[in-house]
């Protein structure tokens, strides 16, 4: 079975600073890889998604994941945060089966003016 | 606007007392699913279905049933609330299970407290 890490429960970074969000991925194959948002009081947006090719993978909102098969690694990455970028963050792994996608526990953002 | 919503979005009961949150999604997806997000343990899948008339147990299924009888529409059932049921409840539909097109579409979320 699938299984994601987000070691990091918390991430504080001052406004304009880079980000990096890290998830670890289990997983016997290549898997599909995904990074949600969670902004206050509301659902699920997903930001981007990897399924294969290019290991660099371009979504919304600025942000972009690099996947890394060596380290099974699928981190997010934003070169300068807004305030509006606080919210908690979710990876995702999917295996192509019925039963979807097993979600990380997520990473609380805080930016610092 | 292609969108799943849920109702209620807040909803205050008592041990016991049946309840049903709705689900509806209109993009005409095959698969939903249900979660519950409670701090420290992220999202955890309670049930899903693959398609009208499949439906199957996800992580957490204890207390709760699904029914799938249209294709748009995925009610949660509690038919016997406890305190521990008290979550952030996720309705989420993709168009296939896996694939290139597993990107599942979340609704806004159910708030219950079960007191």
């Amino acid at each position: 079975a699938q299984s994601v890490t987000q070691p990091d429960i918390h991430i504080t970074v001052s406004e304009g600073a880079s980000l990096e969000l890290r998830c670890n991925y289990s997983y016997g194959a290549t898997p599909y890889l995904f990074w949600y948002v969670q902004s206050p009081g509301q659902g699920l947006q997903l930001l981007l998604k990897y399924f294969s090719g290019d290991t660099l993978v371009q979504g919304i909102k600025g942000f972009e994941a690099e996947f890394k098969r060596s380290q099974s690694s699928f981190n997010l990455r934003k070169p300068s945060v807004h305030w509006s970028d606080a919210a908690e963050y979710f990876c995702a792994v999917g295996a192509g089966g019925a039963d979807g996608l097993t979600f990380g526990k997520g990473t609380h953002l805080i930016i610092q003016p | 606007e292609a969108q799943v919503t849920q109702n209620p979005r807040y909803l205050i009961t008592v041990t016991g007392k049946k309840l049903t949150v709705t689900c509806s999604q209109n993009m005409n997806h095959e698969y939903m699913s249900w979660y519950r997000q409670d701090p420290g343990l992220g999202l955890r899948q309670i049930y899903y279905s693959m398609n009208v008339e499949v439906t199957d147990k996800g992580d957490v299924p204890e207390g709760y049933k699904v029914s799938r009888k249209e294709k748009r529409n995925f009610p949660l059932i509690l038919e016997s609330p406890s305190p521990n049921q008290t979550s952030l409840y996720f309705c989420a539909s993709s168009l296939v299970s896996g694939g290139p097109q597993m990107e599942q579409y979340f609704g806004p979320g159910t708030r219950l407290t079960v007191t």
